[in-house]
Order: structure tokens, then C-alpha cells, then sequence
């Protein structure tokens, strides 16, 4: 089946320095890669939709130039977290769609845990 | 807009017992839908879907069946193992929308 990974899993990083997340489809071109943040309690929150070729279309409250997100071809999108803050600190989680125009389910990463000291 | 509403948890069981987790929504159109799992530590998986009404979803003994009349999508399993302690996440997606809306999810824990 549709494969999705996501490196690193786990990132330690001090206040003020950059943070890069890479989420690959493995088996799939993804046309579409959606980036979540997960909070304590499990909710999930929609950060962007990361979209081949073009600009990532963020969620309303979402810093663009705080999370930056480039999907430079059909297999790679990358989340950068710029001058990372404690209040970073997260569990972000991407995923993707194997057909692009069907309502079909999302493939997930496995997440990667940051964390700012 | 479309909202999905999940039973709160933690949903804590012994093992054998019988599991419902309550899902209903709200959605234009006749959307699809989904249940997901998240083991600790990794992100979230696909465990069952229907795409229309009365259409039943089945994987790993979960079952869930798409009720149109009561906007539901409730997640149930006759005997629960420790090894289903996770978090699960009831999802939809209306057919004008390729972005899906997640529930807050709900814990279910298992005791041996």
C-alpha cells in the first residue's frame, strides 16, 4: 500500500535555530501534502496544504514565515520551522493523497516530535 | 462547514469487553468517511471507511456503518485486545472538498 515517510522522528533544537521535517511519498506522486500539528489531548490541527509547484495554502492563525513549507516535486514536501521557540514544541504529523480529484483516504507519516529547548 | 463530533475520553476497558466510540457530523452533501488509529508515537493509519449510506466499514474486527438518518459513524468491536489501546479519529470528506475534517479523537485504553 501507499507509503508515506517522514524524517527525523524525533528532533531536539535549541531557541532560535531552524528545523527541517521531510515527508516523502515512497510508492505514490502526491500532488497534495497536508501538514498537521498535533497538540497534548490529540487534536489535530490542519497547519497548511502543500500543493507540487506552487504556493502552500495556510490555515487562518498559521505564521507562513514562521513554518515554511516547500513541495518541490511529486514525492518530497518539506516543512521548515524558522527561529524555533519552546512554544514550538509539537508533534507535527504530514500527510498525502495517493489520487489527486477522489475523496480517498490520507496516507500518514509517522510524525516527527520536536522539541525546543 | 463541516464538523465531526467525537465522544470524549479517555475510553478505559478490560480486555474482551465490548467497545463503542460514538462519531456523528455534520457535512453538505453525502460525504465519505473514515476512522483512523494512532498507536503511541506514530501518526495516524486508515482503519475503515464507507463512501455512502448504510454502507458498512470493516478492518481488524472494528466495524462501522454509515447512517445517513442519524449523521453517525459510530466505531464498535465485540472484544477488545491490549494491543488496540490507541487513539482513533473519526474523519470526513465531502466530495467538493479534498481536505478532510477530523474529530479531537478519543484514547481508548485496554487492561489485561
Amino acid at each position: 500500500g501507499a507509503v508515506v515517510s517522514q524524517h527525523p522522528s524525533r528532533v531536539i533544537c535549541k531557541s532560535g535555530t531552524s528545523v527541517k521535517i521531510e515527508c516523502r511519498s515512497l510508492d505514490f506522486q502526491a500532488t497534495t501534502m497536508f501538514w498537521y500539528r498535533q497538540f497534548p489531548k490529540q487534536s489535530l490541527m490542519l497547519m497548511a496544504t502543500s500543493n507540487e509547484g506552487s504556493k502552500a495554502t495556510y490555515e487562518q492563525g498559521v505564521e507562513k514565515d514562521k513554518f515554511l513549507i516547500n513541495h518541490a516535486s511529486l514525492t518530497l514536501s518539506t516543512l521548515t520551522v524558522t527561529s524555533a521557540h519552546p512554544e514550538d514544541s509539537s508533534f507535527y504529523i504530514c500527510s498525502a493523497r495517493d489520487r489527486s480529484g477522489e475523496v480517498s483516504p490520507l496516507h500518514f507519516g509517522n510524525g516527527t516530535r520536536l522539541t525546543v529547548t | 462547514g463541516d464538523s465531526v463530533t467525537q465522544m470524549e475520553g479517555p475510553v478505559t476497558l478490560s480486555e474482551e469487553a465490548c467497545l463503542t466510540i460514538n462519531c456523528t457530523y455534520t457535512a453538505t452533501g453525502y460525504p465519505s468517511l473514515f476512522w483512523y488509529v494512532q498507536y503511541p508515537g506514530e501518526g495516524l493509519q486508515l482503519l475503515l471507511k464507507a463512501t455512502k449510506a448504510d454502507d458498512k466499514g470493516s478492518n481488524k474486527g472494528f466495524e462501522a456503518t454509515y447512517r445517513k438518518e442519524t449523521t453517525s459513524f459510530h466505531l464498535e468491536k465485540g472484544s477488545v485486545q491490549v494491543s488496540d489501546s490507541a487513539v482513533y479519529f473519526c474523519a470526513l470528506q465531502s466530495g467538493g472538498s479534498y481536505i478532510p475534517t477530523f474529530g479531537r479523537g478519543t484514547s481508548l485504553i485496554v487492561h489485561p
